[in-house]
């Protein structure tokens, strides 16, 4: 079974550019979260989809945003682009079910200049 | 204060040491999450859990509600096991919402 896929592994942006990351889940998962880490910051929750519709948001700004397609797969889209946007955006799939565990893709460097 | 504290920050032991790094919370949660990164950003979940303990090779992990409070354990390290471990916990309001620990970084020398 293959496991959560982010596209790109990496990108480089300027500020001011919006950028579109892409997530996988795995085949049946149903429910995709997304996680912002930064050095200063540690991990976030940026925000989670569950059917195609976002259940739970964090506390970023509207910048930030997502959308989950039919077949389960994610995106989220930062508009905008402020050098602290910089980090690793992981991305976790789970077929939310009591007691699954999430699935971690590799993650999306973004670094912004 | 975090809402989820972790120690050590640092550890470096030598191959074969038994290792238990601590992760202590102060918010109701339904689970509590024990997870593995490796330099390079993936993150691999080791443990998800509610009430007791669980085991898996050489991973155990446990949780005492009342007291707030898991422990994860390696026994006879290996360099392998050299990652960031961290301890998130879900939130009442969803499982996803996690809020993180700083992490634990630990270097296992052979």
């Amino acid at each position: 079974k293959a496991g959560v896929t982010q596209t790109p592994r990496y990108l480089i942006k300027t500020r001011g550019q919006q950028v579109t990351l892409s997530c996988s889940p795995i085949s049946g998962h149903r429910s995709v979260s997304w996680y912002q880490q930064t050095p200063g910051q540690g991990l976030q929750f940026l925000f989670e989809y569950f059917s195609e519709t976002q259940r739970n948001k964090g506390n970023f700004p509207g910048r930030f945003s997502g959308r989950q397609f039919s077949n389960s797969r994610s995106e989220m889209n930062v508009s905008t682009l402020e050098l602290g946007d910089s980090a690793l955006y992981l991305c976790a799939s789970s077929p939310d079910r009591e007691d699954s565990p999430l699935h971690f893709g590799n993650g999306t460097r973004l670094t912004v200049t | 204060k975090n809402e989820v504290e972790q120690s050590p920050q640092n550890l470096t032991a030598q191959e074969g040491e038994f290792i238990t790094i601590n992760c202590s919370y102060s918010v109701g949660i339904s689970a509590l999450h024990w997870l593995q990164q490796h330099p390079g950003g993936g993150i691999v979940s080791l443990f998800m859990l509610s009430s007791g303990k669980k085991k898996h090779g050489r991973l155990i992990a446990t949780i005492n509600i009342q007291e707030k409070h898991s422990s994860l354990h390696i026994t006879a390290s290996h360099p392998r096991d050299s990652a960031v471990y961290i301890c998130a916990v879900s939130t009442m309001d969803s499982n996803y919402q996690l809020i993180w620990g700083a992490g634990t970084k630990l270097i296992i020398k052979p």
